[in-house]
């Protein structure tokens, strides 16, 4: 069985600060990885996704992949009330049949 | 564009009934994709199709889930007979290309009493 792990939270952070969601997968023949958003009662979105290990940057988002480690993280700079959600990793899981599984989510606080 | 269409939105039935849920893909997009939410277990892929074609079912429950896509613009998930377990919200998703950057309809939200 291909396992994400998560930490479910909830992770509160201050308005402003730096937002650091983690997330662990068992299987190292994964090649995708990605950080959905999901507002509550809503469906999820995409913000990122990363292929390589390092960093990769967009706007307030960096998400890292230490593939070695088996981890991905997503850092949420200057984090802002809007981005109270939980945060969905998938891993994508290319040996034989394609199949993308989900972590079970952090929820996220950004308090005012 | 209208985006991922469901329907319905909720439904509610009775154990033993069949349900049957509906999904219209985004125009030109190729790959469409069936996921199940709960609580407890989080977001599973379900099924998902290329050029309408099942590509991989590994995820479906068990065999009262049954999908298909007899068009571009068309997919249904049937569950019959449904039980309480089956429980959960229901998502849709289409993608050009393959894995990236799916978009997620609205989801139906089931409870079988």
């Amino acid at each position: 069985q291909k396992e994400v792990e998560q930490n479910s939270g909830p992770l509160s952070v201050p308005e402003g600060a730096i937002a650091s969601l983690n997330c662990t997968y068992s299987d190292r023949g994964s090649q995708s990885f990605f950080w959905y958003r999901q507002y509550s009662g809503k469906s999820p979105e995409l913000i990122m996704s990363i292929y390589s290990n390092g960093d990769k940057e967009d706007g307030r988002f960096t998400a890292q992949l230490n593939k070695a480690s088996q981890y991905v993280s997503l850092l949420i700079r200057d984090s802002q009330p809007s981005d109270s959600a939980t945060y969905l990793c998938a891993v994508l899981y290319q040996t034989g049949a394609n199949n993308l599984f989900f972590g079970t989510g952090t929820r996220l606080t950004v308090i005012p | 564009d209208a985006g991922v269409i469901q329907s319905p939105r909720h439904e509610v039935t009775e154990m033993g009934q069949e349900v049957t849920l509906r999904c219209k893909p985004i125009s030109g997009h190729d790959y469409l994709f069936w996921y199940r939410q709960t609580m407890m277990r989080g977001l599973e892929l379900l099924i998902y199709f290329n050029n309408n074609v099942p590509i991989d079912d590994s995820g479906m429950p068990e065999d009262r889930f049954s999908a298909k896509m007899p068009n571009a613009s068309f997919s249904t998930l049937k569950i019959q007979p449904s039980e309480p377990r089956d429980s959960a919200v229901y998502f849709c998703a289409s993608s050009r290309g393959g894995w990236e950057t799916q978009y997620f309809g609205p989801g139906t939200r089931l409870l079988v009493l």
